[in-house]
């Protein structure tokens, strides 16, 4: 399948820094990416959806002068998290997804675990 | 909005099958996805479902009815491999997925 890849996999900042976090699909374009957001034993909220060359769609309570979102290209994505505070401290996400031959598959990306202190 | 529910957790034994059932409240609805995630890593695709029926990939199936607003994935021949977090996901046509919170399957020797 497809491939997704995120980078950092891991970051540990002091809080009221910013944070970048980049998303790339490997071996295939993607038009749409998604942003989750997975606190601990919990499900994965989506954030936004990002779309190539254009705003990216917020959902409800997701603030976005927070969680700055760019689809630069169509294999690149970033999330940036603005003036960090512990309680961003969360395990972000990111997928594109395929709609192939009526077949619809979201690739995921490995993670991103941030840590504000 | 969109609206799933999955149990919270099942338990197993090695070799059994067990049944992971998920029903949802949705507009908009296309398709029905489920997904593996293990402790500390992301979610894993397992299968897609848009058409009535059961979709058979392996060791693991899963049935989607429609009408029932319902489907389920099947675990068989479990393995001490297969304890993690399933969740299923409901797909719209406004292009974006809606996640249940996740069904923890702990499989037992």
């Amino acid at each position: 399948g497809a491939v997704v890849s995120q980078h950092p996999s891991w970051v540990i900042c002091k809080s009221g820094t910013s944070v970048k976090i980049e998303c790339r699909s490997l071996d295939f374009q993607a038009t749409t990416m998604f942003w989750y957001r997975q606190f601990p034993k919990q499900s994965l909220m989506l954030m936004a959806t990002s779309n190539e060359g254009s705003k990216a769609t917020y959902e409800q309570g997701v603030e976005k002068d927070k969680f700055l979102i760019n689809h630069a290209s169509l294999t690149l994505s970033t999330l940036t998290v603005t003036s960090a505070h512990p309680e961003d401290s969360s395990f972000y996400i990111c997928s594109a997804t395929s709609l192939a031959g009526g077949q619809y598959e979201q690739f995921f990306g490995p993670g991103t675990r941030l840590t504000v202190l | 909005g969109q609206s799933l529910e999955q149990p919270s957790e099942v338990t197993a034994v090695e070799g059994a099958i067990v049944q992971i059932n998920c029903t949802y409240q949705t507009s908009g609805f296309y398709g029905l996805s489920w997904y593996q995630q293990h402790d500390g890593g992301a979610p894993t695709f397992l299968s897609y479902n848009a058409l009535d029926g059961l979709e058979e990939t392996g060791r693991f199936s899963s049935f989607l009815s429609r009408s029932d607003s319902y489907g389920y994935l099947l675990l068989q021949e479990l393995q001490m491999k297969d304890s993690a977090s399933y969740f299923c996901a409901v797909y719209t046509n406004a292009g974006k997925s809606t996640f249940g919170d996740g069904t923890t399957l702990t499989v037992k020797p």
